[in-house]
């Protein structure tokens, strides 16, 4: 199975700032069949990107997704208050789907 | 809109069995892959099963092949996860997802998730 190492665990950051958050896979992910769903205290995960950078139905236009084969980044590019929260990647290429272990995007 | 609403969590004794329930809304329910992922307390996110749109074809993460079985009833628009011989590592939020147009395990909408605790 697909392994996907998140970094940083933990990112502080000031609302308004930049967060970078990367997503690295132990093989190639298929046709960049790479997601990121964002989760907050208490709720259900909500879908960003697929396809490694096409934004959900939604979503606003300050999430960003780049990125292929085994190294992938999601960009906030000003930080929003509502936007601190827990982000996951997510491999839907092969069986069986992979989850990466999450960044803590915290308010510094 | 779409929702998805799970029912059916509770606390079981180990080797005991429940059923979850996921009943959906806002889209025509039989075209589309359903799922259930789950969440340990603390943890990340973990794949449990997918069914297809027709329930002709079912997928299962390894650690629940022979114990847990996905279904689901088009003319009630309601999913299932019926789960046998559980665990303690079984403790977790229990999500059902709608999967989306472009991949089979793409996951584009999440309910609000059932707490299932095994636990004597």
């Amino acid at each position: 199975e697909i392994v996907l190492t998140q970094s940083p665990g933990t990112l502080s950051l000031s609302p308004g700032e930049r967060a970078t958050l990367s997503c690295r896979a132990s093989q190639s992910v298929s046709i960049s069949y790479l997601a990121w769903h964002q989760q907050k205290p208490g709720q259900a995960p909500r879908l960003l990107i697929y396809g490694a950078s096409s934004g959900a139905t939604g979503i606003p236009d300050r999430f960003s997704g780049s990125g292929s084969g085994t190294d992938f980044t999601l960009t906030i590019s000003r930080l929003e208050p509502e936007d601190f929260a827990v982000y996951y990647c997510q491999q839907y290429g092969s069986s069986p789907p992979t989850f990466g272990g999450g960044t803590k995007v915290e308010i510094k | 809109e779409v929702q998805l609403l799970e029912s059916g969590g509770g606390l079981v004794q180990p080797g005991g069995s429940l059923r979850l329930s996921c009943a959906a809304s806002g889209f025509t329910f039989s075209t589309y892959a359903m799922s259930w992922v789950r969440q340990a307390p603390g943890k990340g996110l973990e794949w449990v099963s997918t069914i297809s749109g027709s329930g002709d074809n079912t997928y299962y993460a390894e650690f629940v092949k022979g114990r847990f079985t996905i279904s689901r009833d088009n003319s009630k628009n309601t999913l299932y996860l019926q789960m046998n011989s559980l665990r303690a590592e079984d403790t977790a939020v229990y999500y059902c997802a709608k999967c989306g147009t472009w991949a089979l395990y793409s996951f584009d909408y999440w309910g609000q998730g059932s707490l299932v605790t095994v636990s004597s």
